[in-house]
C-alpha cells in the first residue's frame, strides 16, 4: 500500500531557530499533500494544502510566513518552521492523497 | 461545509466485548467516509473508508463500518475487542481532491 515517510519523528529546538520537517510519498506521486497540526488530546486541524509546483494554499488563521511550506517534486513536501516559538511545540502530521489519504507518522516538536 | 462529530469522548469497554464509536457528518453530497486509529505518539492508520457502493465497509483489524445515509452516519464497529485496540479513534469526511475533516476522536480504554 502508499507509503508517506515523516522525517524526523522527533526534533527539539531553540526559541528563535527553524525547523523543517519533510514528507515523503515513497512509491506513489503526490500532486497534492496536507499539513495538520495536532495538539494534546485534539483533533487534527489543517493548516495548508501544499501543491507541486504552486503555492501553498493556507487556512485561516495560519501564519504563511511563520510556516513555510514546499512541494518541490512529486514525492516531497517540506514544513519549515521559522523562528520557533514555544507555543509552536506541537505534533505536526503530512499527509498525501493517493486513492485515499496516508499519513506519515508525525512529527513531536518542542521549542525550548 | 463538511463537519464531523464524535459524540463520546472516551469510552472504556471489557476486552472481548463489543465496540461501536458513533460518527455522524454534515456534507452537502455524498461524502468520502474515513476512520483512522491513531496510537500514542504516531501518526494515523487507516482502518477503513467508504467511497460509494455497498454501505458495509470491512475494514483492517477486524473493524467494520455502516455509511447509513438517512442518519447522516458512519458508525465504527468490532465484535470482541482486543487490548491492542486501545488507542484514539477518529472519523473523517472528505470530498474530491480536498482535505480531510476530521472528527473530535474517541479514545478507546480496553480493561482486562
Amino acid at each position: 500500500g502508499a507509503v508517506v515517510s515523516q522525517h524526523p519523528s522527533r526534533v527539539i529546538c531553540k526559541s528563535g531557530t527553524s525547523v523543517k520537517i519533510e514528507c515523503r510519498s515513497l512509491d506513489f506521486q503526490a500532486t497534492t499533500m496536507f499539513w495538520y497540526r495536532q495538539f494534546p488530546k485534539q483533533s487534527l486541524m489543517l493548516m495548508a494544502t501544499s501543491n507541486e509546483g504552486s503555492k501553498a494554499t493556507y487556512e485561516q488563521g495560519v501564519e504563511k510566513d511563520k510556516f513555510l511550506i514546499n512541494h518541490a517534486s512529486l514525492t516531497l513536501s517540506t514544513l519549515t518552521v521559522t523562528s520557533a516559538h514555544p507555543e509552536d511545540s506541537s505534533f505536526y502530521i503530512c499527509s498525501a492523497r493517493d486513492s485515499g489519504y496516508t499519513f506519515g507518522s508525525g512529527t513531536r516538536l518542542t521549542v525550548v | 461545509a463538511q463537519s464531523v462529530t464524535q459524540p463520546d469522548i472516551h469510552i472504556t469497554v471489557s476486552e472481548g466485548a463489543s465496540l461501536e464509536l458513533r460518527c455522524n457528518y454534515s456534507y452537502g453530497a455524498t461524502p468520502y467516509l474515513f476512520w483512522y486509529v491513531q496510537s500514542p505518539g504516531q501518526g494515523l492508520q487507516l482502518l477503513l473508508k467508504y467511497f460509494s457502493g455497498d454501505t458495509l465497509v470491512q475494514g483492517i483489524k477486524g473493524f467494520e463500518a455502516e455509511f447509513k445515509r438517512s442518519q447522516s452516519s458512519f458508525n465504527l464497529r468490532k465484535p470482541s475487542v482486543h487490548w491492542s485496540d486501545a488507542a484514539e479513534y477518529f472519523c473523517a469526511v472528505g470530498a474530491g481532491a480536498n482535505n480531510l475533516f476530521f472528527g473530535t476522536g474517541t479514545r478507546l480504554t480496553v480493561i482486562p
